[in-house]
């Protein structure tokens, strides 16, 4: 049980323009997601913190304008990354958190994003 | 002062050791700990969570946690090969919006 997806898992797109990325829970319904970027060789980062139904909550430094992230239902999460530039290729991965579980977050499998 | 500081590594260990990881935290009233494994080029991956004092085992890893002290740990019986991995310690913020807290991570090499 537990499962996150990512979709897609890689995508390349030229500096401009914008990407989408989805993140689903398979068999659970996730009453919170989160959006994280990891650069290489460094640690998680949190971008934004969302619940189904209201507007996310972005982490300090983090665009709300430039990362535009929808929780339309308990099971859909995606996070948009808008005019991206080749600072924004990194590694975005999902998190979904299950309702009564004490902050347990199971992970997507991530998505590496490329700008060129 | 970091708020969850782990040392980076890596922690060299033979095949069938034991491998011990170390955590700790800066905010005494967190209540939620986290163990992950995060494979290179891969998410992060649940392997134990731990909510009260004391060691919590599940097959090779067991868990132990002392709030007084401020630190949690990880241990690996019979470390294999498949082991080797960036372990990552999470902690809940109880202050403001609830969300966890990650540590950079301590890369673990297991040789055969």
């Amino acid at each position: 049980g537990a499962v996150v997806s990512q979709h897609p898992s890689r995508v390349i797109c030229k500096s401009g323009t914008s990407v989408k990325i989805e993140c689903r829970s398979l068999d659970f319904q996730a009453t919170t997601m989160f959006w994280y970027r990891q650069f290489p060789k460094q640690s998680l980062m949190l971008m934004a913190t969302s619940n189904e139904g209201s507007k996310a909550t972005y982490e300090q430094g983090v665009e709300k304008d430039k990362f535009l992230i929808n929780h339309a239902s308990l099971t859909l999460s995606t996070l948009t990354v808008t005019s991206a530039h080749p600072e924004d290729s990194s590694f975005y991965i999902c998190s979904a958190s299950q309702a009564g579980e004490a902050l347990e977050q199971y992970f997507g499998p991530g998505t590496r994003l490329t700008v060129t | 002062q970091k708020e969850v500081e782990q040392n980076s590594g890596p922690l060299s260990v033979p095949e069938g050791a034991i491998a011990s990881l170390n955590c700790t935290y800066s905010d005494r009233v967190s209540q939620s700990f986290f163990w992950y494994r995060q494979y290179s080029g891969k998410s992060p991956e649940l392997i134990m969570s731990i909510y009260s004092n004391g060691d919590k085992e599940d097959g090779r890893f067991t868990a132990q946690l002392n709030k007084a002290s401020q630190y949690v740990s990880l241990l690996i019986r019979d470390s294999q090969p498949s082991d080797s991995a960036t372990y990552l310690c999470a902690v809940n913020r109880l202050t403001g919006f609830q969300k966890l807290v990650f540590g950079t991570g301590t890369r673990l090499l297991v040789s055969p």
